[in-house]
C-alpha cells in the first residue's frame, strides 16, 4: 500500500494567515492526489484532484502543487469557515489511501 | 444534481449481521465507481473499497477485506456495505462516496453511524 504522511498534524492559525499542508507518499504517484476538507459532523469535501485543480465551486483561495511524492496544500489567507480537517488521497494505485489528516484550529 | 442518500443509524450487538446503503441519483450509477470510507470515532478516515456497477467490479482495501462485503442494485441505483458478524471495532460512521476511475470522490453520502456495543 501507498502510504500518505501529511504534516503538520495540527495548525494553529490566525483569520488571515496564509498556511501550507505538506503531503508526502512513500512512493511515487505522478499527480494522482487529492485534497479534502471536513468539517465536524460532515462528510468529506473534495477542494483539489490531480494535485492541482480546483474543484467546481472551490474558493481561489485554495491551491495545491506537486508532484511525485510531495504535495502541498496552500491557504492563502485563512477564513473562519477553513477551520477544519484537511486530508490527502492518492489515486494512484489501490487502495486509495488517505493521509492522517491536518487539523487547522484557530489560534 | 448528483445526490447520494445513506440510510439511518444502526445500533447493533457484537456477532450480528448489518447492510447499509447508499441510493444514488443525479448521475448515471453504472456509469461511475461508488466507495465506502470509515471514520471511526475521532479518527481519520479510511478507503474500504470500490464497486463499479457497470460490471460489478470491486475493489477491497486488503486491510478490510473479507471484513465486509460491497455490492449494488443497478436497478434500484443504490450501493450496499454488509456485515456477517460485527466487532465493536466496526463502531464508526460509514460514508459513500462517487468516483470515476483514477479519481478522487467528487459526490459523498450524509454519512451512517453504526454502533456496536453488547
Amino acid at each position: 500500500d501507498i502510504q500518505l504522511t501529511q504534516s503538520p498534524s495540527f495548525l494553529s492559525a490566525s483569520v488571515g494567515d496564509r498556511v501550507t499542508i505538506t503531503c508526502r507518499a512513500s512512493q511515487g504517484i505522478s499527480t494522482f492526489l487529492a485534497w479534502y476538507q471536513q468539517k465536524p459532523g460532515k462528510a468529506p469535501k473534495l477542494l483539489i484532484y490531480a494535485a492541482s485543480i480546483l474543484q467546481s465551486g472551490v474558493p481561489s483561495g485554495f491551491s495545491g502543487g506537486g508532484s511525485g511524492t510531495q504535495f502541498t496544500l496552500t491557504i492563502n489567507s485563512l477564513q473562519p469557515e477553513d477551520f477544519a480537517t484537511y486530508y490527502c488521497q492518492q489515486v494512484y494505485s489501490y487502495p486509495y489511501t488517505f493521509g492522517q489528516g491536518t487539523q487547522v484550529e484557530i489560534k | 444534481e448528483v445526490h447520494l442518500v445513506q440510510s439511518g443509524a444502526e445500533v447493533k450487538k457484537p456477532g450480528e449481521s448489518l447492510k447499509i446503503s447508499c441510493k444514488a441519483s443525479g448521475y448515471t450509477f453504472t456509469g461511475h465507481w461508488i466507495g465506502w470510507v470509515r471514520q471511526m470515532p475521532g479518527k481519520g478516515v479510511q478507503w474500504i473499497g470500490i464497486i463499479y456497477p457497470g460490471d460489478s467490479d470491486i475493489r477491497y482495501n486488503p486491510s478490510m477485506q473479507g471484513q465486509v462485503t460491497i455490492s449494488a442494485d443497478t436497478s434500484i441505483t443504490t450501493a450496499y456495505l454488509e456485515w456477517n458478524s460485527l466487532k465493536a471495532s466496526d463502531s464508526a460512521i460509514y460514508y459513500c462516496a462517487r468516483q470515476n476511475a483514477y479519481s478522487p470522490f467528487d459526490s459523498w453520502g450524509q454519512g451512517t453511524l453504526v454502533t456496536v456495543s453488547s
